[in-house]
């Protein structure tokens, strides 16, 4: 089975700084995907930003970027230029290939940008 | 943009009660997912969903449990007979193979179970 570890429960930072949110997974699965959720006090799951595991580059999408070490099964996220639209709780999740397969979610990280 | 929509936003029962939980997918979508929260803790997967059957479903996902495509837009999750551990966020999730089987979420349905 596959577990999804989040080790920092909160986390606060100033508008404009750049922050990075850690992520660890296990799983002997060579296929898989891993994603980043944010879930804002409205409680929409929002798609943040997306990897596959067989791609070595790693994905960014606007401000956000994610630091893939496939070896240490390690998946931080990073905001760059934070904003206070930021503070949200984020989840990183697993989901095993190929196929529609379930998500499997770490615990979260409470992320406060303050102004 | 399609999003998935799910009905109602808050519901509030009383224990031994039987609740229906609403979905509507992405209307090209396939795959289909119910997960539920409780308040200050991770999301769990509860079942999956495709071609008119279960895929997967998890332990939390037991007899009282049931989840129904009725008419080609809906999906339904149903408790039976609801207890207080029950109260949580349920959301409804869907997916498109084209879309690299990304899951969409709905933005939730909070169950008070009292």
């Amino acid at each position: 089975a596959q577990t999804v570890t989040q080790s920092q429960p909160e986390m606060s930072v100033q508008e404009a700084e750049t922050v990075t949110l850690s992520c660890t997974y296990d799983t002997s699965e060579s296929n898989y995907y891993l994603f980043w959720y944010k879930q804002p006090p409205s409680r929409q799951m929002i798609l943040v930003i997306r990897q596959e595991a067989y791609k070595q580059q790693n994905a960014t999408e606007n401000r956000f970027s994610v630091n893939f070490q496939k070896a240490a099964k390690s998946f931080s996220l990073k905001i760059s230029d934070s904003q206070l639209g930021d503070t949200a709780m984020y989840f990183c999740a697993f989901m095993k290939r190929p196929g529609a397969q379930k998500l499997v979610f770490g615990q979260g990280t409470r992320l406060t940008i303050n102004p | 943009e399609p999003e998935v929509t799910q009905t109602p936003s808050h519901q509030v029962t009383q224990m031994g009660q039987e609740v229906i939980l609403r979905c509507v997918p992405i209307s090209n979508h396939l795959y289909f997912y119910w997960y539920r929260q409780i308040l200050g803790q991770k999301v769990e997967f509860l079942v999956s969903f495709y071609n008119n059957e279960i895929s997967e479903k998890s332990e939390i996902f037991d007899d009282q449990f049931s989840v129904e495509r009725p008419d080609g837009s809906n999906f339904t999750l149903k408790i039976r007979s609801t207890k207080l551990e029950d109260s949580a966020m349920y959301f409804c999730a869907s997916a498109d193979p084209d879309g690299a089987y990304e899951q969409y979420f709905g933005p939730g349905t909070r169950l008070t179970v009292t």
